[in-house]
C-alpha cells in the first residue's frame, strides 16, 4: 500500500516568517494530495489540495508544489501569523477517498 | 450549512462494553469514511460507505469493529467488547462523490478503562 513520509515533525518560526512542510509518497498511482490543518480538539480541516496534472497550486498565503518524478510534495505558508500554529498532515491517494496520511507536522508562530 | 456531525464528542467505555459512534454527513453527501487517530499519529483509514453499502473496509479490524451507513439516519461505527488499545479518537469525513474532497467531523474521542 502507499506509504507517506512526513517532516519535520515540528516547526517553529517567527510571525511573518515563511513554513515549509515537505511530505513523500511511495506509490506513483497516487494522483491526489491534500492537505489538512488540525487545531486542538478538533476534526482535520481541508486548507489545500492539487492532483497530480499539476505542478503548484496557491490560495492567498498557501501554496503546495507537486514534484511526481520524485514523489515528494510541500506546502508552503507565508507571512505566518499566530493562527496557524496547528498541526499539518499531508495525505495522498489514488482518487479522493482512501487517504494515506503523514504523521503530522506541529508548526508554532512565535509572535 | 452544517457540517459532519459527530456524537457523541467524548465516550468512556468499560471493557468488554459496546460504543456506538455516530456520524451524520454534510448535506448532499452521500459518501461517509471513518478514520481512527492515535495521539500524536496521523489518521488511519477504516472503512467508506455509501448508503446502505460498504465499499471498501479494508482498514478495518476483522473482528468487534462493524460499520454501516443505512438508508436513514446516520453512520454507525460499532465496536463490540472494547479493549483498551481501541482507546483512540474517531473521525468520520464525508465526501458528495468519491473523487471529491473529503470533510472531517470534529471526532469522538473514545477511552476504554
Amino acid at each position: 500500500g502507499e506509504n507517506v513520509e512526513q517532516h519535520p515533525s515540528t516547526l517553529s518560526v517567527q510571525e511573518g516568517d515563511s513554513a515549509v512542510i515537505k511530505c513523500t509518497y511511495s506509490d506513483s498511482a497516487s494522483n491526489y494530495f491534500p492537505w489538512y490543518k488540525q487545531e486542538l480538539g478538533k476534526g482535520p480541516q481541508l486548507i489545500i489540495d492539487i492532483r497530480s496534472n499539476v505542478g503548484e497550486k496557491k490560495d492567498q498565503r498557501i501554496a503546495v508544489t507537486l514534484n511526481k518524478t520524485a514523489k515528494h510534495f510541500s506546502l508552503h505558508i507565508t507571512e505566518t501569523q499566530p493562527e496557524d500554529s496547528a498541526v499539518y498532515f499531508c495525505a495522498a491517494s489514488k482518487g479522493a477517498n482512501n487517504l494515506f496520511f503523514g504523521t503530522g507536522t506541529r508548526l508554532t508562530v512565535i509572535p | 450549512n452544517a457540517g459532519v456531525m459527530q456524537n457523541p464528542r467524548h465516550l468512556v467505555r468499560r471493557r468488554g462494553q459496546e460504543a456506538r459512534l455516530r456520524c451524520s454527513p454534510m448535506k448532499g453527501h452521500s459518501h461517509v469514511y471513518w478514520y481512527r487517530q492515535l495521539p500524536e499519529e496521523g489518521l488511519k483509514f477504516m472503512v467508506y460507505l455509501q448508503k446502505e453499502n460498504i465499499i471498501d473496509e479494508s482498514g478495518m479490524p476483522k473482528e468487534r469493529f462493524s460499520a454501516e451507513f443505512p438508508k436513514e439516519g446516520p453512520s454507525i461505527l460499532r465496536i463490540q467488547q472494547v479493549v483498551r488499545g481501541d482507546s483512540a479518537a474517531y473521525f468520520c469525513a464525508s465526501s458528495s462523490d468519491r473523487n471529491s474532497p473529503l470533510h472531517f467531523g470534529n471526532g469522538t474521542r473514545l477511552t476504554v478503562t
